[in-house]
């Protein structure tokens, strides 16, 4: 059984691009999240999506973006790239309310 | 202040040793507690999740909820090399729409052969 996948696993992009990452949620699993984890850092919570809508939000500007399909795979796009944008992007999903997230590897983003 | 404290280390213990991980919080409305284990450029593991003060034990593991004290802790008996990792502790409160998980900065272990 597939766990949460994530891609690209690495990218490089320079200042002002915008960049898309993807996810897609373990088999049977409803509820997307997004964390940023800069170095040494826990992660931060970006946003939740659950049935295509983004349900909750944490303090990240509207330059990070999302998106969850049908199948409830989703998206992550930061537009306007900074440098501090630099990080390890984690996905996780869960099969449900109260039950933990499972997360994926990560992908690192780097911007120069 | 931080919501969710955590000793960042690092900890080295020799193998077989007790390893004690804590972390402290502030805020009263984090219901849900969690630890995970992050290896090297890979994603958080979830290893322990309860809901409830008091221990729940998994194996080597003891997950320890003391909520009157905003406080939890892990325990790891007989502590292996393969348990050398970056431990997070994650909490988040309770309800539909409000599941964002607050992590503490990490524990780094290491286990000496």
């Amino acid at each position: 059984d597939a766990g949460v996948t994530q891609s690209p696993t690495h990218l490089i992009k320079t200042r002002g691009q915008q960049v898309t990452l993807r996810c897609s949620p373990k088999s049977g699993h409803d509820t997307v999240s997004w964390y940023q984890q800069a170095l040494g850092q826990g992660p931060q919570f970006i946003f939740q999506y659950y049935e295509e809508e983004e349900r909750q939000r944490g303090n990240f500007p509207d330059r990070f973006s999302g998106h969850q399909f049908p199948n409830y795979s989703s998206e992550l796009n930061v537009n306007a790239l900074l440098l501090g944008d630099s990080a390890l992007y984690l996905c996780a999903s869960r099969p449900g309310v109260g039950y933990g997230y499972t997360f994926g590897s990560g992908t690192r983003l780097t911007v120069v | 202040q931080k919501e969710v404290e955590q000793d960042p280390g690092p900890l080295s213990v020799p193998e077989g040793a007790i390893v004690s991980l804590n972390c402290t919080y502030s805020n009263s409305a984090f219901q849900y507690f969690m630890w995970y284990r992050q290896y090297s450029r890979k994603g958080p593991e979830l290893l322990m999740y309860t809901y409830s003060s008091g221990n729940k034990e998994d194996g080597r593991f003891t997950a320890q909820v003391d909520k009157s004290s905003k406080y939890i802790s892990l325990f790891i008996r007989d502590s292996q090399p393969s348990d050398s990792a970056t431990y997070l502790c994650a909490m988040s409160p309770f309800g539909f729409g409000n599941e964002k998980l607050t992590f503490g900065t990490g524990t780094r272990l290491t286990i000496i052969p």
